[in-house]
């Protein structure tokens, strides 16, 4: 089974500054991840994943997330926050269909981190 | 066009009524889903469907019954309303299951309150 860990369910961050949001994960086998951002009253919005191929991937809004295996960590950056990041962010592990068994589609999210700016 | 749209958006309802939450893609996914987030916003899977076939159902009660009339709907439909079932509830889709790369699209979710 997968599991996923946020450290830090609250980050604050001024704007412009960098925001960083961490992301460990555990799986028996090699690993999807996602990013989705969550606005207040809103649905989830996938803002990157990783699947195969280079590990820094590049989402939307100017994110961007590096899957480091020996870490087992997918931890979310930008460079320079802005007012509109402020939202929950949730970080998200599923395994490949060819893993087999019962977890394939199934994602299994973290906790979640809210993130605040700071004019 | 909204790709993913639930009905109701909120609920309210008494312990021990019978309530519905629908959900409707117009993505042409193979896939829907329903999670529950509760209020510590943790998000967990409930079930998957995949062409009208359930194929994930993670030990929710059976008091919870999705229902897909077509591959483009997924209903939830729950029995015997409990106070601990208050939450938000998403519904999602995906192109397939198994691909494991397909990103699934979220509703906006319906907030359920049992009083």
């Amino acid at each position: 089974a997968q599991s996923v860990t946020q450290l830090g369910s609250h980050v604050s961050v001024s704007e412009g500054a960098l925001v960083l949001l961490r992301c460990n994960y555990s799986s028996s086998v090699p690993p999807y991840l996602f990013w989705y951002v969550q606005y207040p009253n809103q649905g989830l919005q996938l803002l990157l994943k990783y699947t195969t191929g280079a590990t820094l991937v590049k989402g939307i809004n100017g994110f961007e997330a590096e899957f480091k295996k020996s870490e087992t960590s997918f931890h979310l950056t930008k460079p320079s926050a802005h007012m509109s990041d402020a939202a929950e962010y949730f970080c998200a592990v599923t395994v490949p269909s060819n893993a087999g068994g019962t977890s394939y589609g199934k994602l299994t999210f973290g906790q979640g981190t809210i993130l605040t700016v700071h004019p | 066009d909204t790709a993913v749209s639930q009905t109701p958006k909120y609920l309210v309802t008494q312990m021990g009524n019978d309530k519905s939450i629908k959900c409707e893609q117009n993505l042409g996914h193979d896939t829907m889903y329903w999670y529950k987030q509760d209020s510590k916003k943790f998000l967990k899977i409930m079930f998957s469907y995949n062409n009208k076939e359930l194929i994930i159902n993670e030990t929710v009660p059976n008091r919870f019954s999705p229902k897909s009339p077509d591959k483009a709907h997924l209903n939830l439909h729950i029995n015997s309303l409990e106070l601990g079932d208050s939450a938000v509830y998403f519904c999602a889709s995906s192109q397939r299951v198994g691909g494991g790369t397909d990103t699934q699209y979220f509703g906006p979710g319906t907030r359920l309150t049992v009083l």
